[in-house]
């Protein structure tokens, strides 16, 4: 299986602030990473596939960077409604695998 | 546009087998561009796929679940079923029916979850 690792784990930030989040792979996945959203009690939210592409409707202070190993969700200048939970994800091999997760609280 | 919803009993019994239906509006599980999936979630936890169905009926399974896993799929009613067998508290989670797209390797649509509860 291909791990995916976040990080940070858990981050407080204040609005207007720039947040970066990493996830990593055990292995390549080329750009084959996915980032989602979710907020309590919601199902996840896609923000990013393709390392890098922006899903339509989805704010464009969310970017997406990487390829190979390594990725980056950037959110520009964090707004009250970004207060969630991160998922990064692979689907370039099965069993399709999640990061931990990265949780941004309000500081 | 498509809409995915879960359902099915929320508590089951140690031992038994957990039954959730997936039934997709807005779209066609017959649909050659997407796979059906489910996706658990256990509570405070992070996301596990489970597993897959193209509407041929192939199957795509996680393996640490492969062995107690049943994913299946009724094009006449246009939904798909997870059947998970021999459960215990480690399987309480809010499992999640979703829309893999082929062409973009995304999951879009999500279901809204559905907590199922493992407990005598």
């Amino acid at each position: 299986d291909i791990q995916m690792t976040q990080s940070p784990s858990s981050l407080s930030a204040s609005v207007g602030d720039r947040v970066i989040i990493t996830c990593r792979a055990s292995q390549s996945i080329y750009s084959y990473l996915n980032w989602y959203q979710q907020k309590p009690g919601k199902a996840p939210k896609l923000l990013i596939y393709a390392a890098s592409s922006l899903q339509s409707g989805v704010p464009s202070r969310f970017s997406g960077s990487g390829s190979g190993t390594d990725f980056t969700l950037t959110i520009s200048s964090l707004q009250p409604e970004d207060f969630a939970t991160y998922y990064c994800q692979q689907t370039y091999s099965t069993p399709w695998t999640f990061g931990q997760g990265t949780k941004v609280e309000i500081k | 546009q498509v809409q995915l919803q879960e359902s099915g009993p929320g508590l089951v019994k140690p031992s038994e087998t957990l039954s959730l239906t997936c039934t997709v509006s807005g779209g066609s599980v017959s649909s050659g561009s997407y796979y059906w999936n489910w996706i658990r979630q256990p509570p405070g936890k992070g996301l596990e796929w489970i597993g897959y169905i193209y509407y041929s009926g192939s199957t795509n399974y996680n393996p640490s679940l492969k062995s107690r896993v049943t994913i299946s799929v009724d094009t006449s009613n246009n939904q798909f079923s997870l059947k998970l067998s021999s459960v215990t508290a480690a399987d309480t989670a809010v499992y999640y029916c979703a829309s893999y797209d082929g062409s973009g390797y995304f999951f879009r649509p999500w279901g809204q979850g559905t907590l199922v509860t493992v407990s005598s």
